[in-house]
């Protein structure tokens, strides 16, 4: 089952930035976080991963609390094409669980 | 080039048939994953395999059966449908299993529908 706990939906304005929290509050220490979308009647996709330092890409960025219990994924400039479902997984086990993610939608 | 290929994309059959989806991938990874996504969306790995060897069978009805012939491709046999079966399967790979250390690649799914 999975770990992450996200919001079930998110709104966000074209061309403004997407911040999509994510706890995992009972992470282990050498967990990583995945990120990975879904775009409507596709596969999912990989975004970013960490353990945890903060990363970037050139689709997002991810920030990991100190702690790391929870990490928030950044899309800096969302476009329309962004609207999808956003999973958070940790990958215990070496095994990525998906739960139901955050159903993001970037309106116009 | 697709990455990870799956046919057939959409399957509506009948309970009790007998049916497979194959699945194929041209990235050279090691390790290739079997997912169903039911009807709330949640994805759950069902098998994977690592150099065409069974790495991980997770709970899954005897009745699934995957099938390695080489370390690009991953068939999935289902024998005597049930309408539970009724989902989307997804097949991906990774570089090896060391997935901390990448990404899986996923094809775009195969739409099963048991009547």
């Amino acid at each position: 089952d999975a770990k992450t706990t996200q919001p079930p939906s998110m709104d966000c304005a074209e061309g403004r930035a997407a911040n999509l929290p994510c706890n995992h509050s009972t992470i282990s220490g050498n967990e990583y976080v995945y990120w990975y979308r879904q775009i409507h009647s596709q596969g999912p996709q990989y975004i970013i991963h960490g353990l945890k330092n903060n990363e970037t890409n050139e689709m997002a960025s991810l920030i990991i609390t100190e702690d790391r219990k929870s990490s928030t994924l950044i899309l800096p400039h969302a476009t329309l094409r962004d609207t999808a479902v956003y999973y958070c997984i940790d990958d215990a086990g070496n095994m990525l669980t998906f739960g139901g993610g955050t159903r993001l939608m970037v309106k116009p | 080039d697709t990455a990870v290929s799956q046919t057939p994309k959409y399957l509506v059959t009948q309970m009790g048939n007998d049916k497979s989806i194959k699945c194929e991938q041209n990235l050279g990874h090691d390790t290739m994953y079997w997912y169903k996504q039911d009807s709330k969306k949640f994805l759950k790995i069902m098998f994977s395999y690592n150099n065409k060897e069974l790495i991980i069978n997770e709970t899954v009805p005897n009745r699934f059966s995957p099938k390695s012939p080489d370390k690009a491709h991953l068939n999935l046999h289902i024998n005597s449908l049930e309408l539970g079966d009724s989902a989307v399967y997804f097949c991906a790979s990774s570089q090896d299993f060391a997935i901390r250390a990448g990404e899986l690649f996923f094809g775009e799914g195969s739409r099963l529908t048991v009547l």
